[in-house]
């Protein structure tokens, strides 16, 4: 069982909508989770993290956190061609543990 | 967040050589990792570099094969050493803050011919 799962996608939205990326861990004993956008031929780079259960709104990026079902979220309101990427959820046990990568794709 | 700095930003290189890279951040920070990201994947962790003591590796990855250095609280290198066409990645070094936030830097693009 792979310890940080995500839809590796594509997920294609329109312009302005709302995008939704999920992300389920294994290790209960997580404590704090991470989001990463990578645009290509870059390095990751932090946009979100979270470390309680709910909601947590950082502009247009919200993240969401269920402990209980061991899963966490991330939504881009007013979804832009620029939010066109690759969203890594990171999840902290001891170390750093990284999913696969959701590629989303914003048309006009 | 801290700025992190690799050289080279990209090599390649001939099977059976070695290869250094360096790591360079603008702030003192005692946690910093290296990781390996190959075409189309997500990072795998390589190792964790912790200043006054030896690094430490991931189940999969050695120090004869990936050497690291950690002279003081803003310098690292990786030494990928006698390379064959696997070893063709990105390798990013990353530093953790006191809220156990990690912060990566450019990336280094090596192709091994």
């Amino acid at each position: 069982q792979k310890e940080v799962e995500q839809n590796s996608g594509p997920l294609s939205v329109p312009e302005g909508a709302i995008a939704s990326l999920n992300c389920t861990y294994s290790d209960r004993g997580s404590q704090s989770f991470f989001w990463y956008r990578q645009y290509s031929g870059k390095s990751p780079e932090l946009i979100m993290f979270i470390y309680s259960n709910g909601d947590k709104e950082d502009g247009r990026f919200t993240a969401q956190l269920n402990k209980a079902s061991q899963y966490v979220s991330l939504l881009i309101r007013d979804s832009q061609p620029s939010d066109s990427a690759t969203y890594l959820c990171a999840v902290n046990t001891d170390k750093l543990i990284f999913g696969t990568g959701t590629r989303l794709q914003v048309f006009p | 967040s801290a700025v992190i700095s690799q050289k080279p930003s990209r090599d390649i290189c001939q099977r059976g050589t070695s290869l250094t890279i360096q790591c360079q951040v603008d702030s003192q920070v005692t946690m910093m990792f290296w990781y390996r990201q190959q075409p189309g994947q997500s990072l795998t962790l390589i190792a964790t570099a912790n200043q006054g003591s030896e690094a430490t590796y991931e189940s999969g990855f050695v120090i004869d094969k990936f050497p690291i250095s950690r002279p003081n609280l803003t310098f690292s290198t990786l030494t990928v050493s006698n390379m064959s066409p696997e070893d063709s990645s990105i390798y990013l070094c990353s530093v953790q803050d006191e809220d156990y936030e990690q912060y990566f830097g450019p990336g280094t693009r090596l192709t091994v011919t």
